[in-house]
């Protein structure tokens, strides 16, 4: 079993929907959670850091279940400029981060 | 541009040959990561450096490899006799302890 799992995707949406992106990890000793955003052929780059309470940053919401060990990100009002793949990422520890193998996000006109 | 760089941008070379990567952190950052990224996964952990020590490296990086940070500051990865197999993004990041990693443009390796 993979450290952490996303849906690779893709998922294409519309401009405006909302989309909802899933990640589940292994290690239960994780101690900190981020999204991270990758372009194409560009390097990745933090979108935001994911805590117990939650936390949005604009149109992105941020969801942590450490029992279930399970990670959200949820996308309102879909831009064409959200089009991208998501990383989902897990600190074991050491600051050693683990990435998910990341969700395609297809945003449409 | 005060981000993390790496060079080269890109590297073809041909197999059998030893190839040395370079990354200049960001400057207050003490720990600096090596990953390798290959079409449709996302970023795999190589190894990281806290200041000048190497504390963790990955069972990915075989002997092939070598990684320094001599003076905690930039830091070199070597391969050698490349393969074909190690044909990939090579991304460097570096972070303060316990904070948000920031990445490298990296470098494409292209073995032919």
């Amino acid at each position: 079993r993979k450290e952490v799992e996303q849906d690779p995707g893709p998922f294409n949406v519309p401009e405006g929907a909302t989309v909802a992106f899933n990640c589940t990890y292994s290690n239960s000793a994780s101690q900190s959670f981020f999204w991270y955003r990758q372009d194409c052929r560009k390097e990745p780059k933090l979108l935001m850091s994911v805590y117990s309470s939650g936390n949005e940053d604009g149109r992105f919401t941020a969801q942590l279940n450490r029992a279930s060990q399970y990670i959200s990100l949820l996308i309102r009002d879909s831009k064409l400029s959200d089009s991208a793949t998501y990383l989902c990422v897990v600190n074991k520890g050491g600051n050693k981060l683990v990435f998910g193998a990341g969700t395609i996000l297809r945003v449409k006109s | 541009d005060t981000g993390v760089s790496q060079d080269p941008r890109h590297k073809i070379t041909k197999r059998g040959q030893n190839v040395t990567f370079r990354c200049d952190p960001i400057s207050e950052h003490n720990r600096l990561y090596w990953y390798r990224q290959t079409l449709g996964q996302g970023p795999e952990f190589l190894t990281y450096f806290q200041n000048e020590a190497q504390l963790e490296k990955s069972r990915l990086l075989s002997d092939r490899f070598s990684a320094e940070r001599p003076k905690g500051s930039f830091s070199t990865l070597e391969i050698q006799r490349t393969e074909q197999g190690d044909s990939a993004m090579y991304l460097c990041a570096s972070s303060l302890e316990r904070t948000e990693a920031f990445f490298g443009q990296g470098t494409r390796l292209t073995v032919v």
